[in-house]
């Protein structure tokens, strides 16, 4: 199981945001990655391998963590970036998500 | 370029059912792992199965919530994944995604709807 925290993050525009994402088991940094989601949308592959930026990426997304703890951080919100995101645990069966959080505008 | 393009969705019935199908291109569908996962209306993302790759064996496992009503095969020949559906509720409506995994690395399709309504 992972467990993300919080539900809801109410930032401005500039903050910087901090999410959490904890596993009820030790789990392999390389199968842990992050999404953002805007509705109507595909998830967007942000993070892979707990730390490293997907393609295209900018970079005040970074990923860190190993074990049972994850973290996500956004260095200074953009407009675009409020969202919800997602960690995903990809390496043992059964796959598993966090149950997301949503950044939203203060 | 690796893509993955679902197709299949639609309206059906409580009780009927429906095949999914994820075409993919830009790699060689034997030699990975591939999962389906669902995103119901609002609600996040869950995961509903995975086939493994030819190494091992082509092993499926499934979320307990569809277990024994879904089922994942693979034409490799056709590079080609599907997601057969049966016994649908209406709990089953979501968009559905075609996942696969290369060293740590997801790609996902575009995602298809299933409604299931009467």
């Amino acid at each position: 199981v992972l467990t993300q925290s919080p539900g809801t993050l109410s930032l401005s525009p500039g903050e910087r945001a901090t999410l959490s994402c904890r596993a009820s088991q030790s789990i392999s940094s390389s199968y842990l990655v992050w999404y953002q989601q805007k509705p109507g949308q595909a998830p967007r592959l942000l993070i892979y391998d707990a730390s490293s930026r997907a393609t295209g990426i900018p970079d005040r997304f970074s990923g860190s963590g190993s074990g049972t703890d994850f973290t996500l951080t956004i260095s200074g919100l953009e407009p675009e970036d409020f969202a919800v995101y997602y960690c995903h645990q990809i390496g043992l069966s059964p796959g598993t998500f966090g149950q997301g959080t949503k950044v939203e505008i203060k | 370029e690796v893509q993955l393009v679902e197709s299949g969705g639609g309206l059906v019935q409580p009780g009927g059912s429906l095949r999914l199908s994820c075409a993919a291109s830009g790699f060689t569908l034997s030699d990975h792992y591939m999962d389906w996962v669902r995103q119901a209306p609002g609600k996040g993302l869950e995961w509903v199965g995975r086939t493994k790759n030819k190494a091992r064996s082509y092993i499926t496992d499934y979320a307990a919530s569809v277990r024994g009503r879904f089922t994942i095969s693979r034409d490799d020949s056709k590079n080609s994944l599907y997601l057969q559906m049966n016994t649908l509720k209406t709990e089953d409506t979501a968009v559905y995604f075609c996942l696969m995994f290369w060293s740590g690395y997801p790609y996902w399709g575009q995602g298809t709807l299933v409604t299931v309504s009467s």
